[in-house]
């Protein structure tokens, strides 16, 4: 089975902080995604990665950076994390070419104060 | 703009009943359907795909069904049991790299 996890199911940080959110999947999968989940919103795309240090925006960059240094693993980080960004963050992961179907991951609960 | 919706934001049914939730699209360009439920405190998990060459697709006591005409998906739940409790999402798929477009979700309540 493929496994996407997520370095943190809740977490709690400061406006300004600077917060790191860890994905990991262990299929090879070449593509990768952050999403994030809010109410009423559905699932809105914030960056993604189809190999190792490429990356693209997604419809909602704003705020974020990803990193991809090796194949399994893609991080967002918010730089300064705000108010807003509260929300929930979900990864997923994809090998091109099967089909469209995206694994995801359990999920970060992010809240901001 | 292009965007996946839901007609109803919630939906409640009986233990046993066959559920329907319904799904709207407007990018007619879109080529690959897919449902997915997602349970609380869980990601979204696969339950059924279609392509849009297709207009129905049968998986266990699941059913989607794609009208390119109306540019309407559904997504059928045989006799719902209360495991089937969750938010159910559909995603169409737009430009490269594999990018799905999510509606906003419906919640489905299954009562004893």
């Amino acid at each position: 089975d493929v496994k996407v996890t997520q370095s943190s199911r809740y977490l709690v940080k400061r406006t300004g902080e600077k917060v790191f959110l860890e994905c990991v999947q262990d299929m090879d999968h070449e593509n990768m995604f952050w999403y994030r989940q809010d109410p009423g919103l559905g699932l809105r795309l914030i960056y993604f990665s189809y190999d190792v240090k490429m990356k693209e925006k997604g419809d909602i960059p704003e705020g974020y950076s990803v990193s991809r240094e090796k194949k399994e693993r893609f991080s967002l980080i918010l730089e300064s994390a705000s108010t807003n960004q509260t929300s929930m963050y979900l990864c997923a992961s994809l090998r091109p070419g099967s089909s469209y179907e995206q694994y995801f991951g359990p999920g970060t609960r992010l809240t901001v104060t | 703009g292009e965007s996946v919706g839901l007609h109803l934001p919630t939906l409640s049914v009986q233990e046993g009943d066959n559920s329907i939730i319904n799904c709207a699209y407007s990018n007619s360009a879109s080529d690959y359907f897919i449902w997915y439920k997602q349970e609380s405190g869980k990601g979204p998990q696969f339950i059924i795909d279609i392509r849009s060459n297709m207009d129905k697709r049968q998986g266990q006591r699941v059913t989607v069904l794609l009208n390119k005409t109306v540019k309407h998906l559904s997504l059928q739940i045989a006799a719902t049991q209360p495991g089937d409790s969750a938010v159910y999402f559909c995603a169409e798929t737009r430009g490269g790299y594999n990018k799905l477009i999510f509606g906003a979700g419906t919640r489905l309540a299954v009562h004893p």
